[in-house]
């Protein structure tokens, strides 16, 4: 069975320091990989997704990054956090071809920067 | 730009009822999903209908897809406390419909 693991769980970073999340999925070939962040209470915010190894969608400009250097793995960094980057960040997968079929959740970091 | 709008945003009823959340989109889709998400945890999908489906089951839920209208409902019956929860509608856009644009939400309380 596939499974998705995504670490680590709670992130307490200063203001101006990196960020490395990781993802990494398995029991599954070339998944459709995504990054959605969450604020308190709302809804989830589309980041990034990938299609394939080295390929990379950006739904929001802002100072974050992702990059998938293996068919199962999908970092999201950043360089320099800001006080808005706080929030709940959750990595998913999908079977290729499209949508149709469902999204697979991690549990999830929450990150706090201060 | 929000693509999913779920109606009501909090809704509390009594164990034994039955809940139904809506949901609007905007644009045409090829199909539309709902999750559902308890508090700090990842979202776990329940049901995915499609755009030529009218409605599907799937135990307590029962979900209807309205394409002339652009709207959906979820409908949860004989609710319990397990199913405190928020729920999320999701719709798939974009070239190859390759991205899935989640509404806000419905924080769904169950009181016993």
């Amino acid at each position: 069975s596939q499974t998705i693991h995504q670490w680590p769980a709670t992130l307490v970073q200063p203001v101006g320091s990196p960020l490395s999340l990781e993802c990494t999925v398995e029991g599954t070939s070339n998944p459709n990989l995504y990054w959605y962040r969450q604020a308190a209470g709302r809804g989830l915010q589309l980041l990034f997704y990938s299609v394939g190894i080295g390929q990379i969608s950006s739904e929001v400009p802002q100072n974050l990054s992702a990059s998938r250097p293996q068919d199962r793995q999908f970092i999201l960094s950043s360089k320099k956090l800001l006080l808005s980057d706080s929030g709940f960040y959750l990595c998913a997968w999908s079977a290729t071809l499209g949508l149709n079929s469902p999204l697979h959740f991690g549990n999830g970091t929450r990150l706090t920067v201060t | 730009s929000q693509q999913g709008e779920e109606d009501p945003q909090a809704l509390s009823i009594q164990e034994g009822e039955n809940a139904t959340m809506n949901c609007s989109y905007k644009t045409s889709i090829n199909n539309l999903q709902w999750y559902r998400q308890n508090s700090g945890r990842g979202l776990v999908h329940l049901i995915l209908i499609r755009s030529n489906e009218r409605e599907k089951h799937s135990g307590r839920l029962r979900v209807t897809l309205d394409t002339s209208k652009k709207s959906s409902s979820l409908l949860i019956t004989a609710s319990r406390a397990a199913d405190t929860a928020s729920y999320f509608c999701a719709t798939d856009v974009g070239q190859g419909a390759q991205k899935l644009v989640f509404g806000q939400g419905t924080r769904l309380t169950i009181n016993p």
